[in-house]
């Protein structure tokens, strides 16, 4: 079993659409949880980061975290075309600096 | 702030040849970068972490001598891949550790994408 899973689509929605997309994980130690956008052939950039249990909203994006269920989830809302892109999970332990990245979801905004 | 670039952003050659990757933190320095390969469709496989002034520490199942890893200076991490193959064509990407009070974040340079003939 992988220590952290994501489903890699591809998702597709229509444009304005809200997007759900998650990630489960076995790592009961796992205190902070990351997003990161990335487009095709560029490198991963931070969206939003969340320590521990709870929810953190960022204009059009709400993470939250639920230690309980070992699942975390990113929400997009009023999705745009400018939004397709790759969206990779990650998690790390307090004190280690190794991240556990997702496989990635890929999302297609559809216009 | 917190900017990493890499240098080249694309590079192809020729089987048997040896090719160098730059990785550079550019407004701040740091005593950690990390070296990422990542094939189409999959995620991030983390490859080493290097360690200014020493050696670097590899993944299970990374080759040490084949990707040789230097980090001379707290902004600049570079990673050579020797006697390079096809099934050596990779995205590479480095990342550099900013260390906060909370925890450790990484900032990601744009990637190299290595094509071996």
């Amino acid at each position: 079993q992988k220590e952290v899973e994501q489903d890699p689509g591809p998702l597709s929605v229509p444009e304005g659409a809200i997007v759900s997309l998650n990630c489960t994980y076995s790592n009961s130690a796992f205190q902070y949880f990351m997003w990161y956008r990335q487009y095709s052939r560029k490198g991963p950039e931070l969206l939003m980061y969340t320590y521990s249990s709870g929810n953190k909203e960022d204009g059009r994006f709400t993470a939250q975290v639920d230690k309980s269920s070992k699942y975390i989830s990113l929400f997009i809302r009023d999705s745009q075309p400018s939004d397709s892109a790759t969206y990779l999970c990650a998690m790390i332990t307090s004190g280690t600096y190794k991240y556990i990245f997702g496989t990635g979801t890929r999302l297609k905004v559809l216009a | 702030g917190a900017v990493v670039s890499q240098h080249p952003s694309w590079v192809i050659c020729k089987s048997g040849t040896s090719v160098k990757i730059e990785c550079r933190s550019l407004d701040f320095q740091a005593t950690t970068m990390f070296w990422y390969r990542q094939f189409p469709k999959q995620s991030l496989m983390l490859m080493a972490t290097s360690n200014e002034g020493s050696k670097a520490t590899y993944e299970q199942g990374v080759e040490k001598d084949k990707f040789l890893i230097n980090h001379a200076s707290l902004t600049l991490s570079t990673l050579t891949v020797t006697s390079a193959h096809p099934e050596d064509s990779s995205f590479y990407i480095c990342s550099a550790r900013l260390a906060r009070v909370s925890y450790n974040e990484q900032f990601f340079g744009p990637g190299t994408r290595l094509t071996v003939l």
